[in-house]
């Protein structure tokens, strides 16, 4: 079971910052918190990652609590193009398969 | 970026035949390949991890030989379904990692296979 629980879907305006919150309260010390969205009938794509302090690259930020139980990922100015499902996962990282839950269905709205 | 390709990208096959899909690291030596599938409306799951010359690891519930998986370089694995029935329908992803601490994979385009 995925170890992660994100809304099932979300509405965003075209150009407004889009906020898409995970949980994962179960999360271990070694753990990092992994981004990946997927538009439809194509691969998953990397967003983001992290594993205590707050990211940033040229996609998201990414914002973690201080207790890492939880999360948030902001695309700061979304588009059409980012309607997608998000999926938030924790892993180690390494050589391990990622686990997949149901993630957040983004939909921006023109 | 590193670019992880897939072929074919749709396929249908009749029932009993098989069907075998490759991955490949573009621009890049995969030590590790993984196998996902997912079906309609569902979330991918991990069905088998691929290491370079040596055997696949597969996840609880998926039955090794009928879905054979071959990382014979470090730039290709093959995942082959063998003896497909329609209820093997589904959208097969594989990713690859450029080395064993990294903390990025690489997914491909997927693959539609359709069994009739």
């Amino acid at each position: 079971d995925a170890k992660t629980t994100q809304p099932p879907s979300m509405d965003c305006a075209e150009g407004r910052a889009a906020n898409l919150p995970c949980n994962h309260s179960t999360i271990s010390g070694n753990e990092y918190v992994y981004w990946y969205r997927q538009i439809h009938s194509q691969g998953p794509q990397y967003i983001i990652h992290g594993l205590k302090n707050n990211e940033t690259n040229e996609m998201a930020s990414l914002i973690i609590t201080e207790d890492r139980k939880s999360s948030t990922l902001i695309l700061p100015h979304a588009t059409l193009r980012d309607t997608a499902v998000y999926y938030c996962i924790v892993s180690g990282g390494g050589a391990d398969g990622l686990t997949f839950g149901k993630g957040t269905h983004l939909i921006i709205q023109p | 970026g590193a670019v992880v390709s897939q072929h074919p990208s749709r396929v249908i096959c009749k029932s009993g035949t098989s069907v075998k899909i490759e991955c490949r690291s573009l621009d890049f030596q995969a030590t590790t390949m993984f196998w996902y599938r997912q079906f309609p409306k569902q979330s991918l799951m991990l069905m088998a991890t691929s290491n370079e010359g040596s055997k696949a690891t597969y996840e609880q519930g998926v039955e090794k030989d009928k879905f054979l998986i071959n990382h014979a370089s470090l730039t290709l694995s093959t995942l082959t379904v063998t003896s497909a029935h329609p209820e093997d329908s589904s959208f097969y992803i594989c990713s690859a990692e450029d080395s064993p601490t990294s903390y990025e994979q690489y997914f491909g385009p997927g693959t539609r296979l359709t069994v009739t």
